[in-house]
């Protein structure tokens, strides 16, 4: 059920510094989820944005999204060693979800 | 060949019903997952096991029951369905050991409706 990828696979960064992730996927979506995994942990979500939306905040997080290049971008911003796990985007196409492979951050203190 | 396969995609049954949902992973991972799909497309974890070994079980009824056979497999089963069971049900794998850490495979999904 994997369709989408995510930029890049791992990336480590310095606390307060600010990290951007990339997701681009090939179908037609109806909204598009981020979300987070700590370590031996299931997935938690974050943030849905919908097609008709191009960019949506929460906390320390924005989300853009850009149907005409069907891409999507998740940015933390302030990072915390706490911020560190595996970032998920997943697709949602008429109730058919899809998963890219995930971006590891490591957040160093 | 499908990594992570759920049968069956779509169940409809009626209300009272016993029902399984199977999932298997030949990516030869030791973790698999159980998430459904709630009402606003969110995902929320209902179950983990590692080795066949429970090792999230966050709140969900008691009418469901995982079950895993052995490391490819977990199950999943529902006594006396509800109308509120009605949802996608996502099986996923990883294998947090491995290069890519953590990375989850999904399943296709199952669609349940109760009627």
């Amino acid at each position: 059920s994997q369709q989408g990828e995510e930029d890049p696979q791992a990336l480590s960064i310095q606390e307060g510094e600010n990290a951007t992730m990339n997701c681009s996927y090939k179908t037609s979506i109806n909204n598009l989820q981020w979300y987070r995994q700590n370590s031996g942990r299931g997935l938690v979500h974050l943030i849905l944005i919908r097609s008709n939306e191009r960019e949506k905040h929460s906390g320390r997080l924005r989300v853009t999204l850009d149907t005409s290049k069907k891409s999507s971008s998740l940015l933390i911003t302030a990072s915390r060693a706490a911020d560190t796990a595996s970032y998920f985007c997943a697709t949602d196409w008429n109730n058919d979800m899809r998963f890219g492979a995930g971006t590891r951050l490591t957040v160093k203190p | 060949d499908t990594a992570v396969s759920q049968t069956p995609k779509y169940l409809v049954t009626q209300m009272g019903n016993d029902k399984s949902i199977k999932c298997e992973q030949n990516l030869g991972h030791d973790t698999m997952y159980w998430y459904k799909q709630d009402s606003k497309k969110f995902l929320k974890i209902m179950f983990s096991y590692n080795n066949k070994e429970l090792i999230i079980n966050e709140t969900v009824p008691n009418r469901f029951s995982p079950k895993s056979p052995d490391k490819a497999h977990l199950n999943l089963h529902i006594n006396s369905l509800e109308l509120g069971d009605s949802a996608v049900y996502f099986c996923a794998s990883s294998d947090p050991s491995g290069n890519l850490q953590e990375t989850q495979y999904f399943g296709p999904g199952t669609r349940l409706l109760v009627l």
